[in-house]
């Protein structure tokens, strides 16, 4: 069974432009959640999705956002980039959601903002 | 208060020996444990997780749960330069979001 599977692998942008990202689900998943992952503050839950509506969504500004499409794939919007946008985001599967949901993580993709 | 806290480390444990990691969280409605591994430049990967108080043994990983004091712990026997990474506790709140702590680090020493 793949995996969980983020394109592109690394991003490089400027300030001020918008960013898209890609996560496909491992196959039969249908809960995609994303995450920012910094040096300084960790794994920060930015929202979650499950059959293409989102269920939670964390403390980030409205820069921020994100869509579920109906095979499960989700993509992550980041618009007007800001230079504290450089990170690791992490995309995660699982097969349910809720209290017992188990996260399989992708790759990741890298975002550089210069 | 943090939601989730982790000692960041590192915590150096000589092989062979029992490494001991803990973790606290604040909220009191949260239902389910989470103990995941990160090696360096790679993604997290689910080792061990926790509904009830108790112990729950997988392994040379055993978790803990107390959740009248809060907190969670995970214990690796048998310690291996194998299990050298950042280990990260999750929590999953009671409105379903799971929260992170930020890790602490775990250096095997051979």
């Amino acid at each position: 069974k793949a995996g969980v599977t983020q394109t592109p692998r690394y991003l490089i942008k400027t300030r001020g432009q918008q960013v898209t990202l890609s996560c496909s689900p491992i196959s039969g998943h249908r809960s995609v959640s994303w995450y920012q992952q910094t040096p300084g503050q960790g794994l920060q839950f930015l929202f979650e999705y499950f059959s293409e509506t989102q269920r939670n969504k964390g403390n980030f500004p409205g820069r921020f956002s994100g869509r579920q499409f109906s095979n499960s794939r989700s993509e992550m919007n980041v618009s007007t980039l800001e230079l504290g946008d450089s990170a690791l985001y992490l995309c995660a599967s699982s097969s349910t959601s809720g209290t017992n949901e188990k996260l399989f993580f992708g790759s990741g993709t890298q975002l550089s903002v210069l | 208060q943090k939601e989730v806290e982790q000692n960041s480390g590192p915590l150096s444990v000589p092989e062979g020996a029992i490494a001991s990691l803990n973790c606290t969280y604040s909220d009191r409605g949260s239902q389910s444990f989470f103990w995941y591994r990160q090696y360096s430049g790679k993604s997290p990967e689910l080792i061990m997780f926790i509904y009830s108080n108790g112990d729950k043994e997988d392994g040379r990983f055993t978790a803990q749960l107390n959740k009248a004091s809060q907190y969670v712990s995970l214990l690796i026997r048998d310690s291996q330069p194998s299990d050298s990474a950042t280990y990260l506790c999750a929590v999953n709140k009671g409105d379903d979001k799971i929260i992170f702590g930020k890790g602490t680090r775990l250096h095997i020493l051979p």
